[in-house]
């Protein structure tokens, strides 16, 4: 069970924008720290997609996006093309726990 | 070229030690954060441990607290996990990465590096 929580999969069409959520408490996002979203392609190490929440990394395209409110953060993606089908994970700190903690992950298929 | 390799991985029985070694190279190692990360089989990401630049501030995930100690060698650019009590749940992929100044987002990975853990 991951102290923050994602959907396990979305799906969408080329072309088309998909959303995912990263929900925590009052003792990570809710209490203000900062998220980092990642993708990992399929048997490759994790790429900084969106640093502090909405910030993109030289290199990441425009069409990926972020965004924070309350306990949840959200990482978007518009214009969907068949190599953005990987695992995503969130990334926050959470101050009862002392550390760092990441979401479960979320499983993106383009259709 | 900005790089990170792991290495030392390999088979090792419960209750076993293992040390992981990860070079840097391509960036000034001595000033960047630096952490390690686990992902298990089909599983997802694990924080692991946490090393300031200078190495004066070092912090572990409970799961690992007292059985895992992290070091770093500035002047080879090299960091280190020695892993001992090692325990089945321990197998996974280790990853270094550094941390984006000013920032606790890790912009630099390694390829990884897999522990096994198994009698």
């Amino acid at each position: 069970q991951s102290v923050l929580t994602q959907p396990p999969s979305v799906s969408g069409a080329p072309g088309q924008r998909v959303t995912i959520s990263c929900t925590g408490t009052s003792s990570n996002i809710g209490a203000g720290y900062e998220v980092h979203w990642y993708q990992q392609l399929p048997g490759t190490a994790p790429k900084l997609l969106l640093y502090e929440n909405s910030n993109r990394p030289s290199g990441v395209p425009d069409r990926v996006s972020g965004s924070k409110s309350g306990t949840s953060a959200f990482l978007a993606i518009t214009g969907l093309q068949a190599e953005d089908e990987a695992d995503y994970y969130c990334q926050s700190y959470d101050r009862s726990l002392s550390g760092v903690v990441f979401g479960g992950g979320t499983k993106l298929t383009v259709l | 070229e900005v790089q990170l390799v792991e290495s030392g991985g390999g088979v090792v029985q419960p209750g076993g030690s293992l040390r992981l070694s990860c070079a840097a190279s391509g960036f000034t190692f001595s000033s960047y954060e630096m952490n390690w990360v686990r992902q298990a089989p089909g599983k997802g990401l694990e924080w692991v441990s946490y090393i300031s630049a200078r190495g004066t501030s070092i912090y572990y995930a409970d799961s690992v607290k007292g059985r895992f100690t992290v070091s770093r060698d500035n002047a080879k650019n090299s960091l280190y996990l020695q892993m001992n009590s090692l325990r089945a749940e321990d197998t996974a992929v280790y990853y270094c990465a550094s941390e984006l100044p000013a920032t606790d987002a890790y912009d630099i990975w390694g390829q990884g590096t897999m522990v096994t853990v198994s009698s």
